[in-house]
C-alpha cells in the first residue's frame, strides 16, 4: 500500500524557517513526482508545485514561484517543502501528494495526512 | 479567484442525485482531464474521478463524471449523509510556458 507521512504540526514566529517533510512508502520512490498543496483556514486547495525524485526537476505554482523550496532526498524516500523566512499568511495546512502517471495522464491519487503550519507572533 | 469555476454550495436530501458543475477553458478542461476530489470534514482529498469518468477502486458507482467541451459536471447518485463534503474538480492548465495543476475553489455539499 502506498503512504505518504507527512511530519507534525508547527508552530513558529513570523521571519522563522522550516522544512517540513513528507515520506513515501509502498513504491518505488524514483517512479512518481510528488507534489505539494496548501489549504489555507476555511478556504479551498492550492497547487503549490511538484517536483521529480529522480532528477530533482522541480515546477512551481506562478503563486508559489520564488516563497517556497521543494526537494528531495531519494536516499531516504522524502520530499520537503521549506520557507526561509515565514509570513503570517502562510499559515495553512499543506498536504503532499504522489503525482501518478499512466495511460497519458498524470494526477495526484495518494494523499499525505497534512502537517498544519501556524505562524503567529 | 480560481481557474476553474465551482459552485461554493450544493444540497440534496438522502435518495436524490446532485451534481456538481466546473467551468473552465480551452486551455484546461478544453484540452485535458478532469479530476474530482472528495474531502471530508477534517481530512485530506481523497481521489474520487480520474480522466473523466473513471472511479478508483473503492469508490462506489453512486459517483460519475462527465466532460462536454469546456466544462465537467460530478454527479452522486443515492445521496447518503456520508457524502456530506468539499468537493474539488481539477485539470492541468497549458496556459503559460509550463502546464500547471489548477482546482476549483470547491463545492460544499451539505446532506439535507
Amino acid at each position: 500500500e502506498v503512504q505518504l507521512v507527512q511530519s507534525g504540526a508547527e508552530v513558529k514566529k513570523p521571519g522563522e524557517s522550516l522544512k517540513i517533510s513528507c515520506e513515501v512508502s509502498g513504491h518505488s520512490f524514483s517512479i512518481y513526482w510528488i507534489g505539494w498543496v496548501r489549504q489555507m483556514p476555511g478556504k479551498g486547495l492550492e497547487w503549490m508545485g511538484i517536483i521529480s525524485p529522480v532528477d530533482s526537476d522541480t515546477r512551481y505554482s506562478p503563486s508559489f514561484q520564488g516563497q517556497v523550496n521543494i526537494s528531495v532526498d531519494k536516499s531516504i524516500s522524502t520530499a520537503y517543502l521549506q520557507w526561509s523566512s515565514l509570513k503570517a499568511s502562510d499559515t495553512a495546512m499543506y498536504y503532499c501528494a504522489r503525482l501518478y502517471y499512466g495511460s497519458g495522464s498524470r494526477y495526484m491519487d495518494v494523499w499525505g495526512k497534512g502537517t498544519t503550519v501556524t505562524v503567529s507572533s | 479567484q480560481s481557474v476553474l469555476t465551482q459552485p461554493p454550495s450544493a444540497s440534496g436530501t438522502p435518495g436524490q442525485r446532485v451534481t456538481i458543475s466546473c467551468s473552465g477553458s480551452s486551455s484546461n478542461i478544453g484540452s485535458n482531464y478532469v479530476y474530482w476530489y472528495q474531502q471530508l470534514p477534517g481530512t485530506a482529498p481523497k481521489l474520487l474521478i480520474y480522466r473523466n469518468n473513471q472511479r478508483p477502486s473503492g469508490v462506489p458507482d453512486r459517483f460519475s463524471g462527465s466532460k462536454s467541451g469546456t466544462s465537467a459536471s460530478l454527479a452522486i447518485s443515492g445521496l447518503r449523509s456520508e457524502d456530506e463534503a468539499d468537493y474539488y474538480c481539477a485539470a492541468w492548465d497549458d496556459s503559460l510556458s509550463a502546464a500547471n495543476w489548477v482546482f476549483g475553489g470547491g463545492t460544499k455539499l451539505t446532506v439535507l
